[in-house]
C-alpha cells in the first residue's frame, strides 16, 4: 500500500494564481483531512470530508475549497492565491470515528510571492 | 471548543537522559488521545494513542498515560537516543475532528 500520497511535493505560486492539491489514499478510508502547518502553529484543520461526494469546514476554510468526488481522492482548492497562504499542506485519512488514528500524506509546500 | 496544550520547545537533551513532554487538553465528551512524531521534510507518524480514561499508550520506548482527572497525557521515555530527534505533537479526536497543539521540538546531543 502506498498509503496516503500527495501531489504535488512543492509549488511556488504568483498572488493571484490558482492552483488544486491532490490528495489520494488506498487504505479505503471513509474520512480524509486537509491541514496546514505554520511555524510555531501546529496542525490547522482547512476542510475535511466524511465520505465521498461530503465536504465540511474546518478551522481556516476562508480562501480554500475542496471536493471528494472519489472516495480515494480529496483535492484543495486555491482560487485566488495569496502571501499568507504559503504554508505546508498535509493530507490524512482515517477509518472512521472513535479511537481511529489518521495517517498522513508527507506535505505539499506552498510558496505564494 | 477543544484545545490541545503542549509545552514549548525546543527541548535539548543528551542521549539516554529522561524525556518527559507535557501535554493537557480541554475537551467535552470523551475524545481518543494521540501523540505524533514528525522527522524533518515527512509527514506526521502516529506513535501512540490512547482511548478511554487510564489506557496507557506505549511504542518504542515511549509512554503516555490518559489522566481524565487532570486532563492530560504526558509524553516519557527512559532513555532518549539521537535518532529520537523531531518534533512531537499531542492530538486529541473528538466528533470526527482532531486537534493538535503546537509541537514540541526535541534535540538529543550524542
Amino acid at each position: 500500500n502506498a498509503g496516503v500520497t500527495q501531489t504535488p511535493k512543492f509549488r511556488v505560486l504568483k498572488t493571484g494564481q490558482s492552483m488544486t492539491l491532490l490528495c489520494a489514499q488506498d487504505m479505503n478510508h471513509e474520512y480524509m483531512y486537509w491541514y496546514r502547518q505554520d511555524p510555531g502553529m501546529g496542525l490547522r484543520l482547512i476542510h475535511y470530508s466524511v465520505g465521498e461526494g461530503t465536504t465540511a469546514k474546518g478551522e481556516v476554510p476562508d480562501g480554500y475549497n475542496v471536493s471528494r468526488l472519489k472516495k480515494q481522492n480529496f483535492l484543495l482548492g486555491l482560487e485566488s492565491a495569496a502571501p499568507s497562504q504559503t504554508s505546508v499542506y498535509f493530507c490524512a485519512s482515517s477509518s472512521g470515528t472513535g479511537r481511529y488514528e489518521q495517517y498522513f500524506g508527507p506535505g505539499t509546500r506552498l510558496t505564494v510571492t | 471548543g477543544d484545545s490541545v496544550t503542549q509545552m514549548e520547545g525546543p527541548v535539548t537533551l543528551s542521549e539516554e537522559a529522561f524525556l518527559t513532554i507535557n501535554c493537557t487538553y480541554t475537551a467535552t465528551g470523551y475524545p481518543s488521545l494521540f501523540w505524533y512524531v514528525q522527522y524533518p521534510g515527512e509527514g506526521l507518524q502516529l506513535l501512540l494513542k490512547a482511548t478511554k480514561a487510564d489506557d496507557k499508550g506505549s511504542n518504542k520506548g515511549f509512554e503516555a498515560t490518559y489522566r481524565k482527572e487532570t486532563t492530560s497525557f504526558h509524553l516519557e521515555k527512559g532513555s532518549v537516543q539521537v535518532s529520537d530527534s523531531a518534533v512531537y505533537f499531542c492530538a486529541l479526536k473528538n466528533f470526527n475532528k482532531f486537534y493538535f497543539g503546537s509541537g514540541t521540538k526535541l534535540n538529543v546531543k550524542p
